[in-house]
């Protein structure tokens, strides 16, 4: 069964802390996503990896780094947290090409940055 | 102006009473419209890819058609384990890598 695991599903940080999320997935995949998802603004593409240390930013990179050493791996890093970043954070991956967009999601962290 | 609306917003259903959700949307261009399911603390579940107008998807109670500028989840007596978010969201021909996904249409069917 396919799987795509978040290092927590709570966090609770204070704001200015260095904050690493982490992704983990079991199938091989090229394709790795980081999102956040907040009420009524829905889904939105924070970063994009399709292969190991290759990077792109997606809709809403400010504030957010990533880093993939490894394929299986893909982290989120808030260098500085602030109160806007209190969001759900979800993390997916997929096959390349034309299967991109039909990713596999993790649970999801909550984050609330105080 | 959204590129994507979902409508209702909510919806109750009784079980076995059959409905329709609808996902409009103004992108040109357009490569593939997805379709996910999101249950209460859990993140999204692919379900369909939609390619051209005039397709059709199935998977038990579920049924995703396309045309140019909607896509319809229709939902065929429907039982309480199909409560959830629907969301949609249509992949554009312009580069971007980002999906545009709807807000969802939360659905309750109750027993």
């Amino acid at each position: 069964d396919v799987k795509v695991t978040q290092s927590s599903r709570y966090l609770v940080k204070r704001t200015g802390e260095k904050v690493f999320l982490e992704c983990v997935q079991d199938m091989d995949h090229e394709n790795m996503f980081w999102y956040r998802q907040d009420p009524g603004l829905g889904l939105r593409l924070i970063y994009f990896s399709y292969d190991v240390k290759m990077k792109e930013k997606g809709d809403i990179p400010e504030g957010y780094s990533v880093s993939r050493e490894k394929k299986e791996r893909f982290s989120l890093i808030l260098e500085s947290a602030s109160t806007n970043q209190t969001s759900m954070y979800l993390c997916a991956s997929s096959h390349p090409s034309d299967r991109t967009y039909e990713q596999y999601f993790g649970p999801g962290t909550r984050l609330t940055v105080t | 102006e959204d590129q994507v609306t979902q409508s209702p917003e909510a919806l109750r259903l009784q079980e076995g009473e059959s409905s329709s959700l609808n996902c409009s949307y103004t992108v040109s261009g357009l490569r593939g419209l997805f379709w996910y399911r999101q249950d209460p603390g859990k993140g999204p579940e692919f379900l369909f890819t939609l390619y051209s107008a005039g397709e059709e998807k199935e998977k038990e109670r579920l049924k995703a058609t396309l045309t140019k500028k909607e896509s319809f989840l229709h939902i065929t007596a429907p039982k309480p384990e199909d409560s959830a978010t629907y969301l949609c969201a249509p992949h554009e021909d312009t580069g971007r890598r980002a999906l545009t996904f709807g807000s969802g249409t939360r659905l309750q069917v109750q027993p």
